[in-house]
């Protein structure tokens, strides 16, 4: 089971809004509408912020939304602020194993 | 509060074992599946395992297939990962994490970082 495909760094200034592609197969990300997003500042744990391709839990800000077209899932950061900059994680339940998750992205805020 | 904590971490030679627990607190452990996710230094994230609610199926990434078993002790709250004939790119930093109903993973441990070095 390979990792998604994530880009290593995207970067934006701040008030704008930047998106995180997310590729996979038709096993993973094409398959099923399980796919999540992670927020991880260095040193510190991951945290959810979007759940079953769109759905924001409760706490996380509406400036993060998700979507999916076939394949590719996506995070777009509207709003961009400095405390944005963290490197970023989709995942996807799989058929293959159970989960996989994203080769990780890193945001910078300019 | 809702809480997983990870212990077990530590140094240890390759080819020895570890075994690494994770405690939790704050919720009805024995509802949700638990799953084993690590991070080597500068990486990024790699599922390595899950387990059901109730211990009924597991699952185990390529990587650690045949050498990791994960288990849970649902009377104690517990999770845990026994990791055998370790090897140095093992190393990483072990976080356990709980799925939610929702398909997401909502709650994380600090996370314990474990070294297999000689």
């Amino acid at each position: 089971q390979s990792a998604l495909t994530q880009p290593a760094s995207v970067s934006g200034s701040p008030g704008q809004s930047i998106t995180i592609s997310c590729t996979g197969t038709s096993s993973d990300v094409g398959g099923y509408n399980y796919v999540s997003w992670y927020q991880q500042h260095p040193g510190k744990a991951p945290k959810l912020m979007i759940y079953e391709v769109s759905n924001r839990p409760s706490g996380v800000s509406n400036r993060f939304s998700g979507s999916k077209s076939g394949n590719t899932a996506s995070l777009t950061i509207s709003g961009l602020q400095a405390e944005d900059e963290a490197d970023y994680y989709c995942s996807s339940y799989t058929s293959i194993t159970s989960y996989v998750f994203g080769t990780g992205t890193k945001v910078t805020v300019l | 509060q809702v809480q997983l904590v990870e212990s077990g971490g530590g140094a240890v030679q390759p080819g020895r074992s570890l075994r690494l627990s994770c405690a939790a607190s704050g919720f009805t452990f024995s509802n949700y599946g638990m799953h084993w996710v690590r991070q080597a230094p500068g990486k990024g994230l790699e599922w390595v395992a899950a387990i059901w609610y109730d211990g009924s199926n597991k699952y185990y990434g390529d990587s650690v297939k045949g050498r990791f078993t994960i288990s849970r002790d649902n009377p104690k709250n517990t999770l845990y990962v026994q990791m055998n004939s370790l090897r140095a790119e093992d190393t990483a930093v072990y976080y356990c994490a709980r799925l939610s109903s929702w398909y997401g993973f909502d709650i994380w441990g600090q996370g314990t970082m474990v070294t297999v070095s000689s």
